[in-house]
């Protein structure tokens, strides 16, 4: 069965540094998003992705966040700036359709990212 | 805003027992989706009911909606060592710009053998 894959499974970053996690969706889907999980929290939404652009995003995904689909297979987010609270885990999940079309979304194993 | 609780946020059984949990929410939704969540592993989508369905089924797994309380339940039965996980509830909003997920707090249940 398809899945979605994410790159790394760990990140260790320095604070203030620069993070890219990586994701390859399922090849026909066409919405993506990204969610993070604090330790012991809820899973939050950040972001989703269509057509190119973002359709919508959480408050939490502030200008030290960016998403980018560079070619026709990877969808990555950036973390321009790091700091202690971005600790968390962080999940990529992709979708068929919504709406009308509602088809649930997957997700991957996650990137445990660690900010020291 | 919309969020979702479950309780308990805690169950342990017995193997061959059925497991019920429970989810409310707070807004309108389109639908109210499932999933598990092994430790340290990323979300499997179980089951996904719509507003205007009562019930569903999937193997061991029953899922009942009730719009007017805004509540579901996600039954398990005969339940398997293998089903020891955390399971979440989502709800995609009604209206909303897109499919977002909003998830519940979780339910971490042990199924002892």
């Amino acid at each position: 069965e398809p899945e979605v894959t994410q790159t790394p499974s760990h990140q260790v970053t320095q604070m203030g540094q620069e993070v890219i996690l990586r994701c390859v969706p399922i090849s026909n889907h066409l919405y993506f998003y990204w969610y993070r999980q604090i330790l012991g929290q809820k899973v939050e939404f950040l972001v989703s992705f269509y057509n190119n652009e973002i359709s919508e995003k959480s408050e939490i995904f502030d200008d030290q966040f960016s998403v980018e689909r560079p070619d026709g297979s990877n969808f990555t987010l950036k973390i321009r700036s790091t700091k202690l609270e971005d600790s968390a885990m962080y999940f990529c999940a992709s979708s068929e359709g919504w709406g009308d079309l509602l088809e649930p979304q997957h997700f991957g194993d996650g990137t445990r990212l660690s900010i020291l | 805003s919309q969020q979702g609780e479950e309780d308990p946020q805690a169950l342990s059984i017995q193997e061959g027992e059925n497991a019920t949990m429970n989810c409310s929410y707070k807004t309108s939704i389109n639908n109210l989706q499932w999933y598990r969540q092994n430790s340290g592993r990323g979300l499997v989508h179980l089951i996904l009911i719509r507003s205007n369905e009562r019930e569903k089924h999937s193997g061991r797994l029953r899922v009942t909606l009730d719009t007017s309380k805004k509540s579901s339940s996600l039954l398990i039965t005969a339940s398997r060592a293998a089903d020891t996980a955390s399971y979440f509830c989502a709800t995609e909003r009604f209206g909303g710009a897109t499919n977002k997920l909003i998830f519940g707090t979780g339910t971490l249940l042990a199924v002892q053998p």
